[in-house]
């Protein structure tokens, strides 16, 4: 199946500073990417959809100037949590269709654990 | 919100039982996707279900949409050791339903396999 790479898989921050995140296509082009947020033991939170060329969507109470989305070309989506908080702490994860081939199924990057000190 | 409701939210089962994950909408759902999510690893497709009563089957997990396509599960027989992980249904939430839009994951049944 698509490969989907996501980098850094964890990263530990201090208050108030930014981190970026970046997800990857690895075998085919994606137009449209998808950020997820996860806490422990919690289902997959979808953050916003991340558009190639064009503003990212978000989802209702997310705040866009927080956490800042490009997606420059077909296949790299970037996620940068600004001015992190502890309460930032958390799996963000990443995924992507292959338009191509499957039945829409969504390949997930590895995720990143984000840990705000 | 277009949401899916899973339980049970835990399922903590002997090695050798079997295991059922069940999915509930209250509106009708194009199709149903379902995922498996490892402890510490992130999800991975198993299935996606489209037609009204359709009954798939991967060894020894079952899936069944239901005939109202309001509702879908996930049945394991015998399980191991192996099946511990996350498992979550999933709906396309984009306009239309359509393949292509994003999906809205359900609250996920952890399972846990006692040996």
């Amino acid at each position: 199946g698509a490969v989907v790479s996501q980098h850094p898989s964890r990263v530990i921050c201090k208050s108030g500073t930014s981190v970026k995140i970046e997800c990857r296509s690895l075998d085919f082009q994606a137009t449209t990417m998808f950020w997820y947020r996860q806490f422990p033991k919690q289902s997959l939170m979808l953050m916003a959809t991340s558009n190639e060329g064009s503003k990212a969507t978000y989802e209702q109470g997310v705040e866009k100037d927080k956490f800042l989305i490009n997606h420059a070309s077909l296949t790299l989506s970037t996620l940068t949590v600004t001015s992190a908080h502890p309460e930032d702490s958390s799996f963000y994860i990443c995924s992507a269709r292959d338009r191509q081939g499957g039945v829409g199924e969504l390949f997930f990057g590895e995720g990143s654990r984000l840990t705000v000190l | 919100g277009q949401q899916v409701m899973q339980i049970p939210q835990y399922q903590h089962v002997q090695e050798g039982e079997d295991f059922t994950t069940y999915c509930n909408s209250s509106t009708t759902l194009s199709n149903i996707q379902w995922y498996k999510q490892r402890p510490g690893g992130h999800p991975v497709f198993l299935i996606q279900l489209v037609k009204s009563g359709e009954v798939k089957k991967q060894k020894r997990l079952t899936f069944q949409f239901g005939e109202a396509k309001k509702n879908s599960s996930l049945h394991i027989t015998a399980t191991q050791t192996t099946d511990v992980g996350t498992y979550f249904c999933a709906r396309s939430s984009g306009a239309g339903g359509t393949s292509y839009g994003k999906l809205t994951f359900g609250q996920g049944t952890i399972l846990t396999v006692h040996p």
